[in-house]
């Protein structure tokens, strides 16, 4: 089955730029999405298309994609950016997501 | 206003049966494909199932084909997952999300238990 692989931990200094990744087979050929997941909430997207953002949300998120890999860059993290982040793909044959990577801020 | 509402989680014994409701308002409902992604708990996101615009379309993840059936009801905005023959595994909190390629309205999920 495929999978995409996150780190299972990142940290960053507030006011810092944080990069997560999310790495997986073919993945250029796949549409890549983030969210956003804090404790006892749901899921918010933030990313899709690789390198939009969508509306009402901060333009410090920004996705890229190279090759295989997938990042999602927060430029000047703030506190309240620590939460869980996953990446998603899909193609006409598969939807997953990644393993998930908890972002702490301090 | 934009809502999603799930409802019908609950506490169910290994082999019995559950029916999710998703009722969505301000969000275009019979325009977009619909989703539910479920969230075992302290665990990552997992695809559960979505269905095209009118209904005709419909996908799942291997581990739910043969149990589990979307469905969904245009003139009430409302989404719905026949869960049957539940196992251990699929105890997790259900979310109703709007789209297909990627989801931009969540709702805040409804838990599903599956024990004895």
């Amino acid at each position: 089955s495929y999978e995409l692989t996150q780190p299972p931990s990142v940290s960053v200094s507030p006011g810092q730029t944080a990069s997560i990744t999310c790495s997986g087979d073919k993945l250029g050929d796949k549409y890549v999405s983030w969210y956003q997941q804090k404790p006892g909430q749901s899921p918010v997207l933030v990313s899709h298309q690789q390198s939009m953002w969508p509306s009402g949300n901060p333009e410090r998120f920004s996705g890229s994609k190279s090759g295989n890999t997938a990042t999602l860059t927060i430029r000047g993290t703030l506190p309240m950016d620590a939460a869980d982040y996953y990446c998603q793909g899909w193609d006409r044959t598969n939807l997953v997501f990644g393993g998930g990577t908890k972002l702490t801020v301090l | 206003e934009v809502q999603v509402m799930e409802s019908g989680g609950g506490l169910v014994q290994p082999g019995g049966s559950l029916r999710l409701s998703c009722a969505a308002s301000g969000i275009s409902f019979s325009s977009y494909w619909m989703s539910w992604v479920r969230q075992a708990p302290g665990k990552g996101l997992e695809w559960v199932a979505n269905i095209d615009q009118d209904g005709s379309k419909k996908d799942y993840v291997d581990s739910v084909k043969g149990r589990f059936t979307i469905s969904r009801d245009n003139a009430k905005n409302s989404l719905y997952l026949q869960m049957n023959s539940l196992r251990a595994e699929d105890t997790a909190v259900y979310y109703c999300a709007r789209g297909e390629v990627y989801f931009d309205f969540w709702g805040q999920g409804t838990l599903v238990t599956v024990s004895s």
